[in-house]
């Protein structure tokens, strides 16, 4: 069973840092592609960054870039997010989701897709 | 960027309806769209990939179609469970998600 979970969040002020983790399981994490994906609270689903299965290409949203940077350990089934610069607007659920794509090891990767599995999120709020 | 706009951004609907959502990109997006649902509380499921694929397990009576910049979702006949929000998301470069659409009885 494909199970994600995350951890890391919690109560920080502006322009301050967190570091989100999630530790994937139930299916071989090397091969497929992550993302993060944030929801403010009562809003609608915002795309975050995604990384490659080879930990080689990143992406992020224009509100995100300069200040969060996206990774993974292949070696711990565990995708990060290091969120830098916090803002007030940063205030939501964090996802954890997969790309659903197969990839091998030299594999090119196209680019973030759409997320067969989701985590239950963790929350962020950015308040002074 | 490109935006996502999906109508309408509530539905009021009864069970045993037909109901169709539209969402329209700022740009083509080719046939790279999906659909998902979200119930409060809960992530976000995913429903239909690449325009009109049904994920496994979705009840057939969802369906997409569309291409370019212009999509839509439909469920045939509603069921009680289908009540929740639905969001598309275009995946042609990088991502991004439609505002949503709830639908309510």
């Amino acid at each position: 069973e494909v199970q994600l979970l995350e951890s890391g969040g919690g109560f920080i002020q502006p322009g301050g840092s967190l570091r989100l983790s999630c530790v994937a399981s139930g299916f071989t994490f090397n091969s497929h592609a992550m993302s993060w994906v944030r929801q403010a609270p009562g809003k609608g689903l915002e795309w975050v960054s995604s990384v490659s299965h080879s930990d080689v290409y990143t992406y992020y949203a224009d509100s995100v870039k300069g200040r969060f940077t996206i990774s993974r350990d292949n070696s711990k089934n565990t995708v990060f997010l290091e969120m830098n610069s916090l803002r007030a607007e940063d205030t939501a659920l964090y996802y954890c989701a997969r790309d659903p794509h197969y990839y091998e090891r030299n594999s090119y990767f196209r680019g973030p897709s759409f997320f067969d599995y989701w985590g239950q999120g963790t929350l962020v709020t950015v308040s002074s | 960027d490109i935006q996502l706009t999906q109508s309408p951004s509530t539905l009021s609907a009864s069970v045993g309806d037909r109901v169709t959502i539209t969402c329209r990109a700022s740009q083509s997006v080719s046939d790279w769209l999906a659909w998902y649902q979200q119930k409060p509380g809960k992530a976000p499921q995913l429903l239909i990939y690449k325009t009109s694929s049904l994920e496994s397990a979705v009840p057939s009576r969802f369906s997409g179609s569309g291409s370019g910049a212009e999509f839509t979702l439909t469920i045939s006949t509603l069921q009680p469970d289908d009540f929740a929000t639905y969001y598309c998301q275009q995946y042609n470069t990088f991502s991004t998600f439609g505002q949503g659409t709830k639908l309510e009885i």
